[in-house]
């Protein structure tokens, strides 16, 4: 299938830290995304790349991309209390106007 | 209104009973998405509303069974659950039915118990 593999599943870190998390998918893309989930409640967006993209900034997040390796990462700088949440990437399954979400990473950042 | 709003927040239900969940936008979004989500989950799609028509069924029992009166609201009515399909129901839109191409704003969800 599609979905995107997650990694690591879970990341504990202190406040201040960067927090890394990876996505790898299977097949070719178009855009990828990604979200947060706050624990039982709806996903917000944060960001999109486009295949032709490499690497994208939204304040304290940084995306990459590597079509080559099939793979992106979200990194978040300085981060805090208010991170804490779980991550999914998220990828259209071909021409199909399907978003498929991957694994999740739960991300707990420590006061 | 950059909302995506759903009711109930939170839903009890016998095996036996037929009850409804109901999303709604106002944002001129023109696909509506049901998601379901099981915990430690990532959402999995049901259903795809695009420009008010069911374009895609993701193989959703019967017992499912989505409507979209007009733009801004969507349904999903349940009957004859089971206790599986206890989860968090997440509803979404986008711009446009476009899959990954446009990001999708989300409602807090109605967390479903099928007794």
């Amino acid at each position: 299938s599609q979905q995107g593999e997650e990694d690591p599943q879970a990341l504990s870190i202190q406040e201040g830290e960067n927090a890394t998390m990876n996505c790898s998918y299977k097949t070719s893309i178009n855009n990828l995304q990604w979200y947060r989930q706050n624990s039982g409640r709806g996903l917000v967006h944060l960001i999109l790349i486009r295949s032709n993209e490499r690497e994208k900034h939204s304040g304290r997040l940084r995306v990459t991309l590597d079509t080559s390796k099939k793979s992106s990462s979200l990194l978040i700088t300085a981060s805090r209390a208010a991170d804490t949440a779980s991550y999914f990437c998220a990828t259209e399954a071909g021409a199909t106007n399907k978003l498929i979400f991957g694994t999740g990473t739960l991300l707990a950042v420590q006061p | 209104d950059t909302e995506v709003t759903q009711t109930p927040k939170h839903l009890v239900m016998g095996m036996t009973n037929k009850k409804s969940l109901k999303c709604e936008q106002h944002m001129g979004h023109r696909a509506m998405y049901w998601y379901k989500q099981k915990a430690k989950k990532p959402p999995e799609l049901m259903f795809v509303y695009s420009y008010e028509k069911l374009s895609i069924n993701e193989s959703v029992p019967s017992r499912f069974s989505p409507e979209c009166p007009n733009s801004s609201l969507l349904n999903l009515h349940l009957h004859a659950l089971q206790p599986e399909d206890s989860a968090l129901y997440l509803c979404a839109s986008s711009p446009q039915p476009a899959g990954g191409r446009y990001e999708q704003f989300f409602g807090p969800g109605t967390r479903l118990t099928v007794l």
